[in-house]
């Protein structure tokens, strides 16, 4: 247990179907990160929230939409999305701020796919 | 963005010390490095990180060559629950207050019975 944990782990849906990729943390953190995992490729940042703001969004297409409610919450809202976007979708978690380090704590992901 | 290169597999004997090797010779003075690592089917593992000196603590020793160019990740007694992908990381540009992880492919650690 890393103190992230995220819902569904499996999700399969169709490319006109609309669900949403929750991810809680109960770490205390202010900094929570989406990634996208396919195979073979590394991990890709999509989207950073710092202090429930979006600090990054990496050129991610418009079908994927995050929402931060507060701190301890990170939500990933999907519709329309293509066969190519199935992949492993892993949430993060770490402090915010530019001392020290930001060690990230993971989720165990959802793996999603796309029919 | 610093890039590291790693090998992409390697294998080592369960009990025995597995080094993990990585190259990073465009790292910048304030940029720290990085290990997580990932088992199967689980989201990735934070190991250890490091600036100049070597580090190490209940998991694992980070060996930074004095140049920064490259480092080694020492697994001291390695057990078969150590296999997994290893990611060697250097921190890239900042996304808010922190610094992004930039992350590569890692090398896939097989400890053998």
């Amino acid at each position: 247990e890393t103190g992230v944990t995220q819902t569904p782990r499996h999700l399969v849906m169709g490319m006109t179907n609309k669900k949403s990729l929750k991810c809680e943390q109960h770490l205390g953190h202010n900094a929570m990160y989406w990634y996208k995992q396919s195979a073979k490729k590394p991990l890709e940042l999509m989207f950073v929230y710092s202090l429930e703001e979006r600090v990054e969004n990496n050129s991610v297409p418009s079908r994927f939409s995050p929402e931060c409610p507060n701190s301890s919450h990170l939500f990933l809202h999907l519709h329309t999305l293509q066969p190519e976007d199935s992949a492993l979708y892993l949430c993060a978690s770490s402090h915010s701020g530019t001392s020290g380090h930001n060690e990230q704590f993971f989720g165990p992901g959802t793996r999603l796919t796309v029919l | 963005d610093a890039k590291t290169t790693q090998p992409t597999s390697m294998d080592c004997a369960e009990g025995r010390a597995a080094n993990l090797p990585c190259n990073h010779s465009t790292i910048s003075g304030n940029e720290y490095v990085y290990w997580y690592r990932q088992i199967h089917s689980q989201g990735p593992q934070y190991i250890i990180h490091g600036l100049k000196n070597n580090e190490t603590n209940e998991m694992a020793s980070l060996i930074i060559t004095e140049d920064r160019k490259s480092s080694t990740l020492i697994l001291p007694h390695a057990t078969l629950r150590d296999t997994a992908v290893y990611y060697c990381i250097v921190r890239g540009a900042w996304a808010g207050n922190n610094r992004k992880l930039i992350w590569g492919l890692g090398t896939s650690l097989a400890v053998n019975p």
